[in-house]
């Protein structure tokens, strides 16, 4: 139980292209998700805090209108890279976990992005 | 600030061998801690948690133990396997929310 599956796995695009990358909870109702950021050998850096239904919560240096995130079912969180540059270039990691107290935080397998 | 790290950037250990990972915090507000494993090109994979009001749980051939007094965080796994070769994150959060992730310990196995 509690997979979280993220599309695609891999994108190459164009600098100035839109990107959009997929997180969904296939076997449960994921009240929160969450995007992530993970350069090569670094730790993972929360980039927003979504909550179905409402806007999401951006960390401090994380440009809202650049890294656009919509929660709109319980199950589907989308994150879209704007006009992406080669700087965008990361691997994004969502995760996604339940209201219910003690329940952890499950994650995706990640979206390698590339920007040429 | 708040900040999460790791004593030791690399661990290698012999197959069968008992490792220990370990992991400093500096939040107090912290009540929640927790270990991932993550595989090359994969995200992490959830290993176990613990509360703040506990300072041992187990899991299966895993053990984390948790220290408030000095802020210290440590994941042990028993009779370790080459599976297990990764790199283990801790995390802290308030709640089960926000967590803030620890620089990362690569585990490296021999056989």
């Amino acid at each position: 139980g509690a997979v979280v599956s993220q599309h695609p796995s891999w994108v190459i695009c164009k600098s100035g292209t839109s990107v959009k990358i997929e997180c969904r909870s296939l076997d449960f109702q994921a009240t929160t998700m969450f995007w992530y950021r993970q350069f090569p050998k670094q730790s993972l850096m929360l980039m927003a805090t979504s909550n179905e239904g409402s806007k999401a919560t951006y960390e401090q240096g994380v440009e809202k209108d650049k890294f656009l995130i919509n929660h709109a079912s319980l199950t589907l969180s989308t994150l879209t890279v704007t006009s992406a540059h080669p700087e965008d270039s990361s691997f994004y990691i969502c995760s996604a976990r339940t209201g219910t107290e003690d329940q952890p935080q499950h994650f995706g397998d990640g979206t390698r992005l590339s920007i040429l | 600030g708040e900040s999460v790290g790791l004593h030791l950037p690399t661990l290698s250990v012999q197959e069968g061998d008992n490792s220990i990972i370990n992991c400093a915090y500096s939040n107090s507000a912290s009540d929640y801690f927790i270990w991932y494993k993550q595989e090359s090109g994969k995200g992490p994979q959830f290993i176990i948690d613990i509360r703040s009001n506990m300072d041992k749980r187990q899991g299966q051939r895993v053990t984390v133990l948790l220290n408030k007094t000095v802020k210290h965080l440590s994941l042990q796994i028993a009779a370790t396997q080459p599976g297990d070769s990764a790199v283990y994150f801790c995390a802290e959060g308030s709640g089960y929310n926000k967590l803030i992730f620890g620089a990362g310990t690569r585990l490296a196995v021999h056989p």
